[in-house]
This record gives structure tokens, sequence and C-alpha cells, in this order.
């Protein structure tokens, strides 16, 4: 009964392409969101979705483009890989939004640019 | 622009002590301050959520408090366990900023 999933676990690919990670949750939660945790372990937000819509983006870059096509799915796709996007990527989600209440963390996807 | 500090950065202890783990913040006109454990390769289980009203909120040996006007939270893990060894995320919600996280203090509990 895993409450929010991520595929894949791990993600090795060459620079320059275009890859998705997917995420699900089965908690009923109206919100999702998706962070980054570099290689010092410096876990920031990216992406906040709210009943379908997005409501933060954090500054990312264009070539990250996150999808939600029902409140239980939240998927991130990501043109032009490059060296810096590795990192592991980590899909979570809430009750409500902005940060108002608990939130539940997948497993991660840890993302290889080559 | 919120600042979250945890110190110390890592931490080992014998089995069966008691522990405090610190978070500093640096803008005190938070909503909200959460812990979070972090496993190695997994991802980040919620501890404790002290709302901005709260001054502690306890779970088992855990016990989080809020000082919200000096910025600090501190998590006292009573009765270490070497289950309890993760490393432990403090994060902090402003309102108008989304999570802010510190990086966490790495915990070591030895049998």
């Amino acid at each position: 009964d895993t409450a929010v999933s991520q595929t894949p676990k791990y993600l090795v690919t060459q620079m320059g392409n275009d890859k998705s990670i997917k995420c699900e949750q089965n908690l009923g939660h109206d919100t999702m969101y998706w962070y980054k945790q570099d290689s010092k372990k410096f876990l920031k937000i990216m992406f906040s979705y709210n009943n379908k819509e997005l409501i933060i983006n954090e500054t990312v870059p264009n070539r990250f483009s996150p999808k939600s096509p029902d409140k239980a799915h939240l998927n991130l796709h990501i043109n032009s890989l490059e060296l810096g996007d590795s990192a592991v990527y980590f899909c979570a989600s809430s009750h409500r939004p902005e940060f108002t209440d608990t939130q539940y963390f997948g497993p991660g996807t840890r993302l290889t640019v080559l | 622009k919120q600042e979250v500090t945890q110190i110390p950065a890592a931490l080992s202890v014998p089995e069966g002590e008691n522990l405090v783990l610190n978070c500093s913040f640096t803008d005190s006109a938070i909503y909200n301050l959460q812990w979070f454990r972090q496993d190695p390769g997994k991802g980040l289980t919620s501890l404790l959520l002290i709302q901005s009203s709260q001054r502690e909120q306890t779970s088992g040996r855990l016990n989080a408090s809020l000082d919200k006007s000096s910025g600090r939270s501190t998590l006292y893990i009573a009765a270490s366990q070497p289950g309890d060894s993760a490393t432990y995320l403090c994060a902090v919600f402003s309102g108008n900023t989304p999570l802010v996280f510190g990086k966490g203090t790495r915990l070591s509990v030895i049998a």
C-alpha cells in the first residue's frame, strides 16, 4: 500500500536526452510537489500543483515541465538534460496546499546524467 | 529570505542516550515548522509538525519544541536506539515562500 510512488527509482542517461519521471499518490490528496536534492543533500522545492493547477514554480529552467493529468499524478518531464540535472528528485503530496500540513514523500528517483 | 540552519551537521551517540538536535531560522514570521527523517536511499518521513501557535509536539520518544521569537526549534530524542540512525531535516514554511529546508543532522546511534 505505497502512499506515494515514483518510477523509475534510478535513471541513467546521456546529456541532451529527454526523460520523464512519474509520480502517483493514493492518499486522496489535492496537492503534489516535486523537490530536487543535490549532491550536497540540499533539498529544494521545484513545483507545486493543487487540483492539477500549478501554484508554485521556483525559478526552475523551462526545460523542466511538470504535468498533472489528474489529482493523483504529477509527472516531471526534463528536456535536453544537462550534467547539473544529476540529483535525486522527490515527489510529495499533502492534503492542503502551501505547506500547511504534513507532506508525504515518495522514495525518490536518482537521476544521473553522463 | 528565510534561511534554515541545523547544528550539528553530524552526531554520534551511544545507544540509550538522550539527545537534542537544533534548528534555527532567520525569519521568525513562520506558519509552521516540520521535522523529517531521511534514511539512506529513501524519501523523507514526516515526524512532527508544529504550527506557529504551538510550542511543542510529541510523538513517542520524540519531542519537538518551537520558540518563534528566537527563531529556534529543537528535536529531543529520548533513549536513542540504533534504529534512530538517519538524517534529520528541519523545514520551515513562512507563508510567502515555499518550504525551506535545513541541510540536516546526520545521526548515528551506536549499539
